[in-house]
């Protein structure tokens, strides 16, 4: 089975502090998709950004930031200046044919 | 509004009694599968269904069914429940032009007495 790897099983931040949540991924598709989720105390899955094999364009969405790297196989996410309400389960996720999860994350962001 | 429902939301129950876990999509996707999540593991794939009649196992079948009669509606049935099914169990549908958008329900929590 191809694996995503999520090597943090936890992580536990001061509020303000700047967090990389890592993960990796084995693949022998040529085009994929990897996925980051949010899984807030509240149990749902919250869609936070989707990238392709061909884009290793990084992105930023306001404190969020993605580093995807084809060459290693990573696609790390970034949260800068942590906040409380950051508290969460993350998931990534590669799809080629189907869907694979990492173990997740969880983050605590102390105030 | 693009929608994934589940139910129920919450189920407890007894080793042996069969249930059945609905869930349905209001995007005309044609892919629907099912995930169990539990500690440490993630999200691992029960079954899937890539079109209407059309199903396959994923990565953690044993002890379940599915059935897709029509395209809207992908039920998961547990015909004798056990102890170690107890889990959190989302739905997902996947549509777009690449097959690359995921929409999840919002989860049912079984537990198995």
């Amino acid at each position: 089975a191809q694996k995503v790897t999520q090597a943090q099983t936890e992580i536990s931040v001061v509020e303000k502090e700047d967090v990389t949540l890592d993960c990796v991924y084995e693949t022998r598709d040529t085009t994929y998709y990897l996925f980051w989720y949010k899984q807030p105390p509240s149990g749902e899955l919250v869609f936070l950004i989707r990238r392709n094999s061909f884009d290793e364009q990084n992105e930023i969405s306001g404190r969020y930031s993605w580093n995807f790297q084809k060459s290693t196989s990573s696609f790390n996410f970034t949260i800068t200046a942590s906040q409380v309400v950051d508290s969460a389960v993350y998931f990534c996720a590669r799809r080629g044919n189907m869907l694979t999860f990492g173990g997740g994350t969880r983050l605590m962001v102390k105030p | 509004e693009a929608q994934v429902t589940q139910n129920p939301r919450y189920l407890i129950t007894v080793t042996g009694k069969k249930l059945t876990v609905t869930c349905s999509q209001n995007m005309n996707h044609e892919y629907m599968s099912w995930y169990r999540q539990d500690p440490g593991l993630g999200l691992r794939q029960i079954y899937y269904s890539m079109n209407v009649e059309v199903t396959d196992k994923g990565d953690v079948p044993e002890g379940y069914k599915v059935s897709r009669k029509e395209k809207r509606n992908f039920p998961l049935i547990l015909e004798s429940p056990s102890p170690n099914q107890t889990s959190l169990y989302f739905c997902a549908s996947t549509g777009g032009e690449l097959y690359n958008e995921q929409f999840f329900g919002p989860g049912t929590r079984l537990t198995v007495l």
